[in-house]
């Protein structure tokens, strides 16, 4: 069966500092990757996407980048963290031919 | 561009009482449509879908859909709600061409269940 992990599940990062989420999938292959972010009492805004490794498309000009070095992994990064980059992450997988998106257990992002 | 609304943010039901979440979506075309439930902390789960068929959707936990083409609604129901049914419901809408299918979802209704 397929399962979805995200770590690290909370993280706590002053301003200005780097950050590193990472989503791997396991028993797919070649998903198509998806990374969430959730705000406070906001919902679920879609931050890029991938169809394929190296593959990557951006929904929302911002502070964030994504990249896909292998085909089961798909990693979130800021060089500088803004307090407006905190909130939920999430990622998603989708087998290419399906349309439902499974969704990972989430990583807490607080920016202080 | 497809959207997604929810017009309750907040809604409060006993226990045991009947639910019915609303949810009306834009597309150009016949959508897929999704209902995926967060518990707090929690990754989404999804309780439901429609792709195409039937209108009348069953999902998990009791819950069901009905896809209105007329009225670009897919509201989500529960005969009688359980105390453990409070979380937030996102209902979603996908393109079903190309191969990315993004998803775009509403902001959410936050479920209250009173005992």
């Amino acid at each position: 069966s397929q399962t979805i992990h995200q770590w690290p599940a909370t993280l706590v990062q002053p301003v200005g500092s780097p950050l590193s989420l990472e989503c791997t999938v396991e028993g797919t292959s070649n998903p198509n990757l998806y990374w969430y972010r959730q705000a406070a009492g906001r919902g679920l805004q879609l931050l890029f996407y991938s169809v394929g490794i190296g593959q990557i498309s951006s929904e929302v000009p911002q502070n964030l980048s994504a990249s896909r070095p292998q085909d089961r992994q798909f990693i979130l990064s800021s060089k500088k963290l803004l307090l407006s980059d905190s909130g939920f992450y999430l990622c998603a997988w989708k087998s290419s031919k399906g349309a439902k998106q499974y969704f990972g257990p989430g990583t807490r992002l607080t920016v202080t | 561009a497809q959207s997604v609304t929810q017009p309750d943010i907040h809604i409060t039901v006993s226990e045991g009482a009947s639910l019915e979440l609303r949810c009306n979506y834009s597309y150009g075309a016949t959508p897929y449509l999704f209902w995926y439930v967060q518990s707090p902390g929690q990754g989404l789960q999804l309780l439901l879908k429609y792709f195409s068929g039937d209108t009348l959707v069953q999902g998990i936990k009791g819950f069901e859909a009905e896809f209105k083409r007329s009225q670009s609604s897919f509201n989500l129901r529960k005969p009688s709600v359980h105390w453990s049914d409070a979380a937030e419901y996102f209902c979603a809408v996908a393109g079903n061409t190309g191969t990315a299918s993004k998803l775009t979802f509403g902001t959410g209704t936050r479920l209250q269940v009173t005992l």
